[in-house]
């Protein structure tokens, strides 16, 4: 298996221009995640997704973020209109969630390379 | 708000030597995780430990885990410059009906050759 994939590398835009960050999960995995990495911040999760469905958006910072997961094997993060306070690299994981007593648990998660985002 | 918080912030020790980082933690957990990053990569699993284990083991590491003080601790014995890294620690946080992994700030560790 190839890993958890992620294009761009690397984006550079200009404030107000739309940007999409896209995340191929490692196949069989029912749990997709979208994490932002900054040195002030840290690794902040935006949104966590199971078989598909939006469980925890709650990190997501406003309106201007949007993500969705169309299939089992595809997520985008889609950030309309972009600011210079987006730069961050942007993280996609994908596990297999355990079920547990009280719901899903999380597991052993598999990183993508990340996306750094500049916007100038 | 974090849920884990790692300790100390930064670690600068001699190939050899071993490395200890904590992390600790506010609320229950379902388990607890530790994971490295190398500059500029993704983070990668090192391990998993649950709440009813106290003792973890995986080659040179070591992971503990105190649930009556909210705490755990990663231990790397006989460093090497390979395991120059940022270490993270994430455990569950409870959320509806499911338990997200919420990441803390990490342990910078500096091993010198």
């Amino acid at each position: 298996d190839a890993g958890v994939i992620q294009s761009p590398r690397h984006e550079v835009t200009e404030m107000g221009q739309e940007v999409t960050l896209r995340c191929k999960p490692i196949s069989g995995h029912n749990s997709l995640f979208w994490y932002r990495q900054t040195m002030m911040r840290g690794l902040e999760l935006l949104i966590y997704f199971n078989n598909n469905v939006p469980i925890d958006d709650s990190g997501m910072p406003e309106d201007r973020f949007s993500a969705k997961m169309p299939n089992a094997s595809f997520s985008t993060l889609k950030i309309q209109p972009s600011e210079p306070r987006d730069s961050a690299v942007y993280f996609c994981a994908s596990s297999l969630a355990l079920s547990v007593a009280g719901g899903l648990s999380s597991n052993e998660q598999f990183f993508g390379p990340g996306t750094r985002l500049t916007v100038l | 708000s974090q849920q884990g918080e790692e300790d100390p912030q930064a670690l600068s020790i001699q190939e050899g030597e071993n490395a200890t980082m904590n992390c600790s933690y506010k609320t229950s957990i379902n388990n607890l995780q530790w994971y490295r990053q190398n500059s500029g990569r993704g983070l990668v699993h090192l391990i998993l430990i649950r709440s009813n284990e106290r003792e973890k083991h995986s080659g040179r590491l070591r992971v503990t885990l105190d649930t009556s003080k909210k705490s755990s601790s990663l231990l790397i014995t006989a460093s090497r410059a390979a395991d120059t890294a940022s270490y993270f620690c994430a455990t569950d946080l409870r959320s509806g009906g499911s338990y997200i992994p919420t990441f803390g700030r990490g342990t910078s560790l500096i091993v010198h050759p």
